[in-house]
């Protein structure tokens, strides 16, 4: 079993839907749980950070842990065709720093 | 700031001519980190450094060799590359709350490369 499972898409969407970005993991000491943007031909930008579990709310973006299920999800309301890119989930545990990736999932928003 | 930067943006480079890939910081960040990113893949961490002088492993270090000799600078080096080097390098950097590392990655813009 993969340490991060994330669906690589492509996710195509009509501009003012709600998208729903997901990723499994296996490993029960994550307690980082990140999601990174990256535009094309650009180096990943931090999105949204959890720590513990529970949900985290920034403007039209919401994150949300699940713990007990080991899955994590990225809501985008009223996407825009700004929000096209490649979403990243990433996982930290302990006190290393390091991170774990999701292969990313390519989403599109038409307009 | 100009944040992490990195040069070269693109190389193309003949199967075991050498390089380095250069990358600075100028946020006062103690951690360094080296991935590579391929096609249709997430990240994989090369090499990471907690400071001037110690750097560690990652998970797919073969092939690579990195230094610190200051806390702005983190180069990494291929000596003998190889077309399964042909991929997408970024670096990125962290901070450190006293004794907490932020898993806040900050990363570079990325060094696009080709081996042939």
């Amino acid at each position: 079993q993969k340490e991060v499972e994330q669906d690589p898409g492509p996710l195509s969407v009509p501009e003012g839907a709600i998208v729903s970005l997901n990723c499994t993991y296996s490993n029960s000491a994550f307690q980082y749980f990140m999601w990174y943007r990256q535009y094309s031909r650009k180096g990943p930008e931090l999105l949204m950070y959890t720590y513990s579990s529970g949900n985290k709310e920034d403007g039209r973006f919401t994150a949300q842990v699940d713990k007990s299920s080991k899955y994590i999800s990225l809501f985008i309301r009223d996407s825009q065709p700004s929000d096209s890119a490649t979403y990243l989930c990433a996982f930290g545990s302990g006190n290393t720093g390091k991170l774990i990736f999701g292969q990313g999932t390519t989403l599109q928003v038409k307009p | 700031n100009a944040g992490v930067t990195q040069t070269p943006k693109f190389r193309i480079l003949k199967i075991g001519q050498s390089m380095t890939l250069q990358c600075a910081q100028d946020m006062n960040h103690n951690y360094m980190y080296w991935y590579r990113q391929d096609p249709g893949m997430g990240l994989k961490l090369i090499y990471y450094s907690v400071g001037a002088g110690i750097t560690d492993k990652g998970e797919v270090p073969n092939g690579y060799n990195v230094s610190r000799s200051t806390t702005e600078d983190f180069p990494l080096r291929l000596e003998l590359a190889a077309p399964s080097q042909t991929s997408v390098y970024f670096c990125a950097s962290s901070y450190s709350l006293g004794q907490t590392i932020s898993y806040e990655q900050y990363f570079g813009p990325g060094t696009r490369l080709t081996v042939t």
